[in-house]
């Protein structure tokens, strides 16, 4: 089973901020917070991970609570482009850590 | 092109049947994965492999089957095929020491 919970669905405004919750009240020490987003039937895309501290990329921002049970993915512009599924995911990490994924959280970027 | 593919993208077969879907990748990744997609769920795993001769199971093995001769390619094969493996099947990769998988495009599977 997947250890985190995400909610099923969330809608954002073109040009406003995405802001996906994921909860991860098990995780270990050494495990990392992954995202991944699938855009309809496509493969999954990495997006960004963490470990304690909060990350930065191109695609996103990820901010991850001082106790490391819960995260936030923050899409800062989000465009109808990113219209997708996003799965939150605990691992390892890298080729140790086999990918379990959830249902995710569907998100839905309207004009 | 540089990247990881799948074929055939699409495949209807009958019960009973074998089929193998490919998986290619020209990076030289060490690791591979083969997971599977139902319509509702999550991506599960059925087969990963640490390097060429090296495989293990995952999630869901049963039914499948999975060679690794050469880094580049990592063959799925369902050895006699059933209803309940129509599913879309995605190969995966990742270097060594990496942090990201990379997915190929899938392979949508149909077994009547």
């Amino acid at each position: 089973d997947a250890k985190t919970t995400q909610p099923p669905s969330m809608d954002c405004a073109e040009g406003r901020a995405a802001n996906l919750p994921c909860n991860h009240s098990t995780i270990s020490g050494n495990e990392y917070v992954y995202w991944y987003r699938q855009i309809h039937s496509q493969g999954p895309q990495y997006i960004i991970h963490g470990l304690k501290n909060n990350e930065t990329n191109e695609m996103a921002s990820l901010i991850i609570t001082e106790d490391r049970k819960s995260s936030t993915l923050i899409l800062p512009h989000a465009t109808l482009r990113d219209t997708a599924v996003y799965y939150c995911i605990v691992s390892l990490g890298g080729s140790q850590g086999n990918l379990i994924f959830g249902k995710g959280t569907k998100l839905s970027v309207k004009p | 092109d540089a990247g990881i593919t799948q074929s055939p993208r699409y495949k209807i077969t009958e019960t009973g049947r074998q089929v193998t879907l490919m998986c290619h990748q020209t990076w030289s990744h060490s690791y591979m994965f083969w997971y599977r997609q139902d319509l509702g769920h999550g991506l599960r795993l059925i087969y990963y492999s640490a390097a060429a001769d090296i495989t293990d199971k995952g999630e869901v093995p049963d039914g499948y089957v999975v060679s690794r001769s050469k880094t580049e390619n990592f063959p799925l094969t369902l050895e006699s095929a059933t209803r309940s493996q129509t599913s879309v099947y995605f190969c995966a990769s990742i270097r060594d020491r990496g942090d990201e998988q990379f997915f190929g495009p899938g392979t949508r599977l149909t077994v009547l």
